[in-house]
């Protein structure tokens, strides 16, 4: 089941703050996030594994609420290479889980200066 | 971060041909390799589970006979799509990763039938 991404599209400026949503419907071990620049292959941003927790560096960062099934990630002070197309993956829980990530079908975020 | 290396990066073939995609993880022995495929402006849609010395687990929908998985080694995946036709024109993207750590892509293959 795919996870549902919100919003689909995000218009900045410079310097201002964004937060991409990402839900899932089933039970989730971990929470992967990518960005991707058109024509590219996705870049690895963070990967969460554990209900709650939290990480960033630089000024991104990202949460994961496990008993939600949701994760969020969190741009701030956006910089005009953070624009692409950012996509969570997740990864199910129990005897199904293969390690595949599924992905969500993505947001589009678009910094002006 | 960890490499993956896919080639080719682009391919051109006549409808009809066959068409082999290889994955490397060049610094790591990943556990499991993963394909997917990419329409313009969409998501990554998996393809298939590929894990070295058995056979591929693929996504519902995903013809097993038209898209070939061979997993050789813990470094090498490789997806033949036989019989191509201008339908499986797509960006094709490999992904590597060992259990429990992030997964890592290739650049992709831009495959073009004609």
């Amino acid at each position: 089941q795919q996870p549902v991404q919100s919003p689909q599209a995000v218009i900045l400026r410079e310097g201002e703050d964004a937060v991409i949503n990402c839900s899932s419907s089933k039970a989730l071990y971990s929470v992967h996030w990518y960005r991707q620049k058109h024509g590219e292959a996705p870049i690895f941003l963070m990967i969460l594994l554990k209900g709650g927790e939290q990480k960033g560096h630089d000024k991104i960062s990202a949460s994961f609420n496990e008993k939600k099934q949701q994760s969020s990630l969190y741009l701030t002070a956006s910089q005009l290479s953070y624009s692409g197309t950012y996509f969570c993956g997740t990864e199910g829980t129990g005897s199904s889980n293969t390690g595949k990530l599924i992905f969500g079908q993505g947001t589009t975020l678009q910094v002006k200066p | 971060g960890a490499v993956v290396s896919q080639h080719p990066s682009r391919v051109i073939c006549k409808s009809g041909t066959s068409v082999k995609i290889e994955c490397r993880s060049l610094d790591f022995q990943a556990t499991t390799m993963f394909w997917y495929r990419q329409f313009p402006k969409q998501s990554l849609m998996l393809m298939a589970t590929s894990n070295e010395g058995s056979k591929a687990t693929y996504e519902q929908g995903v013809e097993k006979d038209k898209f070939l998985i061979n997993h050789a080694s813990l470094t090498l995946s490789t997806l033949t799509v036989t019989s191509a036709h201008p339908e499986d024109s797509s960006f094709y993207i490999c992904s590597a990763r060992v259990w429990g750590a992030e997964a890592f892509f290739g650049q992709g293959t831009r495959l073009t039938v004609v």
